[in-house]
């Protein structure tokens, strides 16, 4: 049981390149999630899915976009990249949302751009 | 409205000695509450979570942390540090009543060092 996979792991990129990060999970969870974790702030929510087709914004959207075609797969985008965006981006995945239920994190996609 | 503060950014304690790594929430609802950790280049993985049942909740690798809603804190504790601790921990807050998916609060996170 794989859990939460992403793709790739390391990533260099220079100022207004595009990529895309990949997400996947094989637990048959509703809810995924996209955070980016920067030094001394924590994990900050950029977009999120309630399930397949479904996505909406977080905290911190601006400059990304997301996909949920399949249920399994998160993709997060970024069109024209720039140097604040360089962090690393963890996905995470739960059965629903709520108090009770805990998130499954990915082991996380470390972006520079340069 | 909701908030986590980790009192300590940082931690230091000898190998074999208490570990207390201290959070403190605000939460306009009834919270749940979770305390992650972050080993150096890996995800996030549960240690344990409170969700309005004990108060005192036993999480893996001999942690715990106890509820005090007086207190607004749900510290993290373990009587004897090993140097496989030595990593990043955070503590969340998301309102129990409230299913939304964007309602979790991450606090800014503890870095703990093991000394041998």
């Amino acid at each position: 049981n794989a859990g939460v996979t992403q793709t790739p792991k390391f990533r260099v990129l220079k100022t207004g390149q595009s990529m895309t990060l990949l997400c996947a999970q094989d637990m048959n969870h509703e809810y995924m999630y996209w955070y980016r974790q920067d030094p001394g702030m924590g994990l900050r929510l950029i977009h999120y899915s309630v399930g397949e087709g479904t996505t909406a914004k977080g905290e911190v959207p601006d400059g990304y976009n997301v996909s949920r075609l399949k249920k399994q797969n998160f993709l997060l985008g970024l069109e024209s990249a720039a140097p604040s965006q360089t962090s690393v981006y963890f996905c995470a995945s739960s059965p629903l949302a709520g108090g009770s239920y805990e998130q499954y994190f990915g082991p996380g996609t470390r972006l520079t751009v340069t | 409205a909701q908030s986590v503060t980790q009192l300590d950014s940082h931690v230091s304690v000898s190998e074999g000695t208490p570990v207390l790594l201290r959070c403190n929430y605000s939460s306009s609802y009834s919270p749940s509450l979770f305390w992650y950790v972050q080993h150096p280049n890996k995800g996030l993985q549960l240690l344990l979570k409170y969700t309005s049942a004990a108060t005192l909740v036993k999480g893996i690798n001999g942690f715990e942390a106890e509820f005090k809603k007086s207190e607004t804190s749900f510290h993290l504790t373990k009587p004897s540090a090993h140097m496989s601790d030595a990593a990043e921990y955070f503590c969340v807050v998301t309102p129990t009543v409230l299913s939304g998916a964007n309602n979790l609060f991450f606090g800014t996170g503890t870095r703990l060092t093991v000394i041998p």
